[in-house]
């Protein structure tokens, strides 16, 4: 079973901060990482699929950096909102043409008005 | 949009009952997954399919079993439930050309209680 690390578990964040999470996976036999968000009472929904070394993605408020090299990606959200109370997920491909994913256990975020 | 329905949102069995947890998926996805999900240990894969009537087990199939008659639907069997089975089950697609790269698309998941 490949290791997939997210840290930290939780975090409380009041409205406005800023936020980062880190998820590290084995540097070997990369694919592509893949960060979901999952919020309560819902489907995990995609937020990213990163394949490139330095690869950045952006989706509004919420950015992501890759570095495969050394084996982790951070998640950044930008003034966090309330609404962005989840879980955020991490998942990494080591390259199975089935589509297998190994997950990381989360980082469950808290937004406080 | 992508859909991936569930049969039950919520499921209260007892110890020693079979049971039966059914996903369908509206997007031709080759691929289908099981998840369990427990507090502290994120998801963890049961079992996963390709194709019809194939199956491939992931990290904890013991105890369960699946069945991919139609490409639509994958069923997740609990033979014989026991109270360590109670969890949040995901049902996920994926289409098989994207390979490594596809997202994987989620059901709302059922919580299922062993008594």
């Amino acid at each position: 079973i490949l290791n997939v690390e997210q840290s930290p578990q939780s975090l409380h964040v009041q409205e406005g901060d800023s936020t980062n999470f880190t998820c590290s996976f084995p540097s070997s036999n990369f694919y592509a990482l893949h960060w979901y968000r999952w919020e309560t009472a819902k489907s995990p929904e995609a937020l990213f699929v990163m394949t490139l070394n330095g690869d950045e993605k952006k989706k509004g408020r919420i950015s992501a950096t890759l570095n495969t090299k050394e084996g982790y990606s951070y998640l950044y959200i930008k003034g966090s909102q309330p609404e962005d109370s989840a879980t955020y997920l991490c998942a990494f491909s080591g390259g199975s043409t089935l589509g297998r994913l190994y997950f990381g256990r989360g980082t469950q975020l808290t937004v406080w008005p | 949009d992508v859909k991936v329905t569930q049969s039950s949102r919520y499921l209260v069995k007892r110890t020693g009952e079979k049971v039966f947890l059914e996903c369908v998926q509206d997007m031709d996805h080759e691929n289908m997954f099981w998840y369990r999900q427990d507090p502290g240990l994120g998801l963890r894969l049961i079992y996963f399919s390709y194709d019809v009537k194939m199956k491939e087990k992931g990290d904890i199939p013991e105890g369960y079993s699946v069945s991919r008659e139609k490409k639509e639907r994958f069923s997740l069997i609990l033979e014989s439930a026991s109270t360590n089975q109670t969890s949040m089950y995901l049902c996920a697609s994926s289409n098989l050309a994207g390979g490594p790269y596809d997202t994987q698309y989620f059901g709302p998941g059922t919580r299922l209680t062993v008594l």
